[in-house]
């Protein structure tokens, strides 16, 4: 098993640049989510998918970010334009969630890229 | 609303004695809780869980956690440390109330291991 699987890395851009991050989760998992990571505010949820479709994107910080999962083994997470304040770690993890309700399963988490908006 | 609080921001040990990191949750359902484990410039490894099976939960790498619903605590220990176990612990609650499968993460324990 590839575990979860993030490109790119590392990823330097400058301001008013688009970035694309993309993810690909482990085969069978039915949900993925996106996360923000930076000293100042920890580990952020900014979206969740199920089976291929947004429930919840309350934590997409505003409309330059945007998420979009179109099957199954593939998600990207854009940010158009791109502003030094987005400058952080973002991870991708994936889970399989019962189909009939009952406990969350466990989430794997990729890598991470680390992005540097100058 | 569920939550999580790591009690210490930062813990320091010598190689070779006990680990004990805090973590105290609030809930209102039966909780599934988490420790994860992110290494330098890593991604979040799980630690273990516990899913409401045995109160007592093992891990990897000589981890446990005990879950104490009367003290509403899940605190993380390891009776020896090694220099390898230093790093960022995060204590999760997953958000059963909203059936999303939402993680909710504490602040973080970071762990020093003094040789």
């Amino acid at each position: 098993d590839a575990g979860v699987i993030q490109s790119p890395r590392h990823e330097v851009t400058e301001m008013g640049q688009e970035v694309t991050l993309r993810c690909k989760p482990i085969s069978g998992h039915n949900s993925l989510f996106w996360y923000r990571q930076t000293m100042m505010r920890g580990l952020e949820l900014l979206i969740y998918f199920n089976n291929n479709v947004p429930i919840d994107d309350s934590g997409m910080p505003e409309d330059r970010f945007s998420a979009k999962m179109p099957n199954a083994s593939f998600s990207t997470l854009k940010i158009q334009p791109s502003e030094p304040r987005d400058s952080a770690v973002y991870f991708c993890a994936s889970s399989l969630k019962p189909r009939t309700g009952g406990r969350t399963d466990t989430q794997y988490f990729g890598p991470g890229t680390r992005l540097t908006v100058l | 609303a569920q939550s999580v609080t790591q009690l210490d921001s930062h813990v320091s040990v010598s190689e070779g004695t006990p680990v004990l990191l805090r973590c105290n949750y609030s809930s209102s359902y039966s909780p599934s809780l988490f420790w994860y484990v992110q290494h330098p410039n890593k991604g979040l490894q799980l630690l273990l869980k516990y899913t409401s099976a045995a109160t007592l939960v093992k891990g990897i790498n000589g981890f446990e956690a005990e879950f104490k619903k009367s003290e509403t605590s899940f605190h993380l220990t390891k009776p020896s440390a090694h220099m390898s176990d230093a790093a960022e612990y995060f204590c999760v609650v997953s958000d059963q109330g909203s059936n999303t499968g939402k993680l909710i993460f504490g602040q973080g324990t970071t762990l020093q291991v003094k040789p």
